[in-house]
């Protein structure tokens, strides 16, 4: 059973661009959850979406965005990126309430 | 607010001995609770988890304990190996009290070495 997919991998943007993520998740998995690590402040949870349905946020601006479609991948946008976008994003899909959340390998992005 | 605490950065155990990471956390509406294994450029692999019905789930060499008392977790790999050698994470969320949140919150990590 294929793993949970991200694209692309590495992602090198500047200032004020925007960028959007996209997330694969296990066959059958219906909650995808995105989330931003960075030395300093570790492993953030973004967002979730369950149904194309978005279930909870975090504590993030709202420059970030997230979407879901009905066959259950995800894409999350950064609108106007800043410096401190530089990170590497994770996303994780589970089939619902209580279940596993299996991450991808992540998406990196390097903001100049 | 660190609600999930690794406290230790780092922690060097010797090949076939065993290795005790601990986590604690703080919120009281968490009620699973899982180890994560991350090597650099990948993303997290799941090891094992427990629900605070539970204070101990065993899977092979991996075992964790839950004290929700002391509000403390901690995974015990025996015996190590080399291949063991990566940053752990533990995380925490309330899943069954809110709603079907599936928000995990992580600790900082504790990067292990399995010294040969």
């Amino acid at each position: 059973k294929a793993g949970v997919t991200q694209t692309p991998r590495y992602l090198i943007k500047t200032r004020g661009q925007q960028v959007t993520l996209s997330c694969s998740p296990i066959s059958g998995h219906r909650s995808v959850s995105w989330y931003q690590q960075t030395p300093g402040q570790g492993l953030q949870f973004l967002f979730e979406y369950f149904s194309e349905t978005q279930r909870n946020k975090g504590n993030f601006p709202g420059r970030f965005s997230g979407r879901q479609f009905s066959n259950s991948r995800s894409e999350m946008n950064v609108s106007t990126l800043e410096l401190g976008d530089s990170a590497l994003y994770l996303c994780a899909s589970s089939r619902g309430r209580g279940e596993t959340q299996y991450f991808g390998p992540g998406t990196r992005l390097l903001v100049l | 607010d660190q609600q999930v605490k690794q406290n230790s950065p780092s922690l060097s155990v010797q090949e076939g001995r065993i290795s005790i990471l601990n986590c604690d956390y703080t919120n009281s509406m968490f009620d699973y609770f899982l180890w994560y294994k991350k090597y650099p450029a990948e993303g997290p692999t799941f090891l094992i988890s427990i629900s605070s019905i539970k204070d101990k789930n065993e899977d092979g060499r991996f075992t964790v304990f839950l004290n929700k008392s002391a509000k403390h977790l901690s995974l015990h790999i025996v015996p190590s190996q080399p291949g063991d050698s990566a940053v752990y994470f533990c995380a925490a969320s309330a899943v069954f009290r809110s709603q079907g949140a599936q928000k995990l919150v992580f600790g900082q990590g504790t990067r292990l070495t399995i010294n040969p």
